[in-house]
């Protein structure tokens, strides 16, 4: 089993729709939980951080927490093409070095 | 403030070689970690320096090595490169060894022929 798992997609959404990310984690000790995006040949940077279970809302990005389920997902509200990218979960374990273990990724296509 | 920087952007190498990439952590960021990036795939922990010492490293061989200078700056060394070794090499500083946001620097591209 990957440590971190994420459908590698293409998922398509229509332009102002809602795309949701899904994310399952191993290692129930997990601390931290990162969505990175990515645009193609570009390194990944950071759009939400998440600690504790439930809903973390910046802007229109939703980060969900469910520590019982190892799940976490994105929510993007009104979708815009300038968010086709690859997002990828990663995840952080207590103490020690902060090794960042990071998902496949799932590729998001915003259709116009 | 500055962010995190690395070269070169490009590089093209053959089996066999040796190679050294750079990077130039954030400012006051004393923390870096390096990456390996593969096409279609996740970033891979290679390892981790805070205080110019090593304190954790991923399923890499020793042939990966690395260095952090008093200034912050670090080098990936890859000894012996193999095909398999061409992937992007992300650096990501961040403020303490327990700070949960590494920022990534723009990458190497390692191509090995």
């Amino acid at each position: 089993q990957k440590e971190v798992e994420q459908n590698s997609g293409p998922l398509s959404v229509p332009e102002g729709a809602i795309a949701s990310l899904n994310c399952t984690y191993s290692d129930r000790v997990s601390q931290s939980f990162f969505w990175y995006r990515q645009y193609s040949g570009k390194s990944p940077e950071l759009i939400m951080s998440i600690y504790s279970n439930g809903d973390k809302e910046d802007g229109r990005f939703t980060a969900q927490l469910n520590k019982a389920s190892q799940y976490v997902s994105l929510l993007i509200r009104d979708s815009q093409p300038s968010d086709s990218a690859t997002y990828l979960c990663a995840v952080t374990p207590v103490g020690g070095y902060q090794k960042v273990t990071f998902g496949t990724g799932t590729k998001l296509q915003v259709i116009p | 403030e500055t962010g995190v920087t690395q070269s070169p952007t490009h590089l093209i190498k053959t089996r066999g070689q040796q190679v050294t990439l750079r990077c130039s952590s954030q400012s006051g960021h004393n923390t870096v970690s390096w990456y390996q990036q593969a096409l279609g795939q996740g970033p891979q922990f290679i390892f981790q320096y805070y205080r110019e010492e090593e304190n954790g490293r991923g399923n890499f061989p020793p042939r990966f090595s690395g260095l952090q200078f008093p200034n912050y700056s670090s080098e990936l060394n890859v000894n012996a490169l193999e095909l398999d070794d061409s992937a992007l090499y992300l650096c990501a500083s961040s403020l303490e060894s327990m700070d949960p946001h590494p920022y990534f620097g723009p990458g190497t591209r390692l191509t090995v022929l």
